[in-house]
């Protein structure tokens, strides 16, 4: 069963407009989550980690929420450009030994 | 600075040949991390240090092994290749809580 969903549709945006990805999961009670960017035919980049006591953290355009009533955290990436195009992964530590777990992504496309 | 070196970056093997992903890092991090990523499966994580000399199995750790002798150096064997190996290898390094950086992958096909 899947541990950790993201939407595996990909989210198609208007250059300028804001992109909102989702992750959730289950049973787990991480002391924090982390998002990375991909892309194709490259290794995945680290961009925010956001801990359990955080509700909020924000990186100039990139913003991450972590509700763990909700066992859910929204990425947003402000002002998107095409640049911004590529796949997003939300990641956890599940029980809190360092052995990260990761989402399948959600690919992003933004058009000019 | 390098970050995480992976080699080689493509590689073709017959079944049931053996060969050695090599992974270096040059950030003086104690935690490595071998990964597969399969269409559909995401990354799954095969094995895991936390320091030259200690290793840990992770989700899909069967047909491989691994060591780490230095803190640098974290190589993944395949002991005898079989299709299912197919698949792209990523090696990370860490420090502990912290994010990961990853290396650039190694596309392995297992035929």
């Amino acid at each position: 069963s899947q541990k950790i969903e993201q939407n595996s549709e990909a989210l198609n945006i208007q250059e300028g407009k804001t992109a909102t990805l989702t992750c959730n999961y289950t049973n787990y009670s991480p002391a924090y989550l982390q998002w990375y960017r991909q892309d194709p035919g490259r290794g995945p980049v680290f961009l925010l980690l956001i801990r359990e006591n955080e509700k909020e953290k924000r990186k100039e355009r990139l913003k991450v929420t972590f509700d763990t009533t909700l066992k859910q955290s929204l990425f947003h990436i402000t002002a998107s450009q095409p640049a911004d195009s590529a796949t997003y992964l939300c990641a956890l530590d599940p029980y809190n030994t360092d052995k990260l777990i990761f989402g399948t992504g959600t690919r992003l496309q933004v058009f000019p | 600075n390098a970050g995480v070196t992976q080699t080689p970056k493509f590689q073709v093997l017959k079944t049931g040949q053996s060969m050695t992903l090599q992974c270096a890092q040059d950030m003086n991090h104690e935690y490595m991390s071998w990964y597969r990523q399969d269409p559909g499966m995401g990354l799954r994580l095969i094995h895991y240090s936390v320091g030259a000399g200690i290793t840990d199995q992770g989700e899909v750790p069967n047909g491989y092994n691994v060591s780490r002798s230095t803190t640098e150096d974290f190589p993944l064997r395949l002991l005898s290749a079989a299709p299912s190996q197919t698949s792209v290898y990523f090696c990370a390094s860490f420090r502990q809580g912290g994010g990961y950086t990853f290396g650039s992958g190694t596309r392995l096909t297992v035929v």
